[in-house]
């Protein structure tokens, strides 16, 4: 069974940093692309990150460029998600989410439980 | 970016009823589309891809349609365990989008 478990999530000042980390069995880890998505209490999904199954790519939305970076560690099956400069509106859900299979990695296929990241002053 | 809208934000059906979802792009997507779960608490879970193609493991009264820029799900008959809030999901372009979620209460 695919098994995705996120931690790391906190409250945080705003301007402060944060690891979130995403720890994966089940599968051959790295055969898959991989997606950070969030959630703001109330309101809908918004796709952070995603890396290649290799990590040699990644792609980003444009309000955390240059201040969110995906990374993984196949020899550990985790995906993590460095986030610094932090803004209240970064606060919600992180969800890791594998991508679903190969020429189909944009869709999201299991997702981890979550973990509530909390930006305030 | 592409914008998705879903229509309606929210829907009151009964058990049995039959129940439909719009999603529609702002641009093209051909049928690079999909459809998610959610329940209050829990994480999303994947129902459909490529617009139409269920995940295993979905009922079949869960079916979907479309291309280009409109599209749809439907539930034929509702089941207790399917109220939720749905989410279309473009898979075309980076950066992937969401709709705004449709929300399903029971009448």
């Amino acid at each position: 069974e695919v098994q995705l478990v996120e931690s790391g999530g906190v409250v945080v000042h705003p301007g402060g940093s944060l690891r979130l980390s995403c720890a994966a069995s089940g599968f051959t880890f790295d055969d898959y692309g991989m997606h950070w998505v969030r959630q703001a209490p109330g309101k809908s999904l918004e796709w952070v990150a995603l890396i290649s199954g290799d990590g040699g790519s990644t792609s980003y939305t444009d309000s955390v460029k240059g201040r969110f970076t995906i990374s993984r560690d196949n020899s550990k099956n985790s995906l993590y998600l460095q986030m610094n400069t932090l803004r209240v509106e970064d606060s919600g859900f992180y969800y890791c989410a594998k991508g679903y299979r190969s020429g189909l990695y944009n869709y999201f296929d299991p997702w981890g439980q979550g973990t509530l990241v909390t930006v305030s002053s | 970016d592409i914008q998705m809208t879903q229509s309606p934000s929210s829907v009151s059906a009964s058990v049995g009823d039959r129940v439909t979802i719009t999603c529609r792009a702002s641009q093209t997507i051909s049928t690079w589309l999909a459809w998610y779960q959610q329940k209050p608490g829990k994480a999303p879970k994947f129902l459909m891809f490529a617009a139409s193609n269920l995940h295993s493991g979905v009922p079949a009264r869960f079916s979907g349609s479309g291309s280009g820029t409109d599209f749809t799900l439907t539930i034929s008959s509702l089941q207790p365990e399917d109220f939720a809030t749905y989410y279309c999901q473009q898979a075309k372009s980076f950066p992937l989008t969401f709709g705004g979620g449709t929300k399903v209460e029971i009448k």
